[in-house]
């Protein structure tokens, strides 16, 4: 597989320790939003999504948390493991269109 | 993983050659993406397909173009290759309709000297 070597925010959190990713959208039309996970060599995988009529949605280990009056989004990732060490992405999308937008990304750093 | 492929998966070519880079799906799904990925940009949308013959822009598509004759490819074509265009490509699929989740291949590095 292929990576880049990404200058990017990093967030360093202890393993066991709950990870906050934080990301901020631009497109006020944007009503549908997906975060993704990508390790190192991969292309990009699904972790979860949330609709713009909820502000809150949870899944295995984690939670998608949506503000609009700020235009922010948050992934939480509990109980923080090694395999989770990877770059996460948010990703906007609006009914208007079919394109999927990413944001630049964070890296996820495991503290042992 | 989603039955899709990407070819070439590495390439170096000179300035001013064309390239073209081949998505391959074996799971007919409706949508099929060109990103590209480069160090403080993250993924960028280069072109999009809604369909056979149904296609348009994204976010970086000046100097790429696109063709998809059948459900199964999307090829990008870089008519003119300059060294911006040195990047990581990837190709994603998806359903559409109520779900955004795409499927990426694993990528093609094009070096352009």
């Amino acid at each position: 597989g292929e990576s880049v070597g990404l200058h990017l925010p990093t967030l360093s959190v202890q393993e066991g320790d709950n990870s906050i990713i934080n990301c901020a959208y631009s497109n006020s039309a944007s009503d549908y939003f997906i975060w993704y996970k990508q390790e190192s060599g991969k292309g990009p995988q699904f972790i979860i999504d949330i609709r713009s009529n909820m502000d809150k949605r949870q899944g295995q280990r984690v939670t998608v948390l949506l503000n609009k009056t700020v235009k922010h989004l948050s992934l939480q990732i509990a109980a923080t493991q090694p395999g989770d060490s990877a770059v996460y992405f948010c990703a906007e999308n609006s009914n208007r269109d079919d394109k999927i937008i990413f944001g630049k990304g964070t890296r996820l750093h495991i503290l042992p | 993983d989603a039955g899709i492929t990407q070819s070439p998966r590495h390439k170096v070519t000179e300035t001013g050659t064309p390239v073209t880079l081949r998505c391959h799906q074996t799971e007919n799904h409706r949508y099929m993406y060109w990103y590209r990925q480069d160090p403080g940009h993250g993924l960028r949308l280069i072109h999009y397909s809604y369909g056979v013959k149904d296609t348009d822009k994204g976010e970086v598509s000046d100097g790429y173009s696109v063709s998809r004759s059948k459900t199964e490819d999307f090829l990008l074509t870089l008519e003119s290759a300059t060294s911006s265009q040195t990047s990581v490509y990837f190709c994603a699929i998806g359903p559409g309709g109520d779900t955004g989740e795409l499927f990426f291949g694993e990528g093609s590095r094009l070096t352009v000297l």
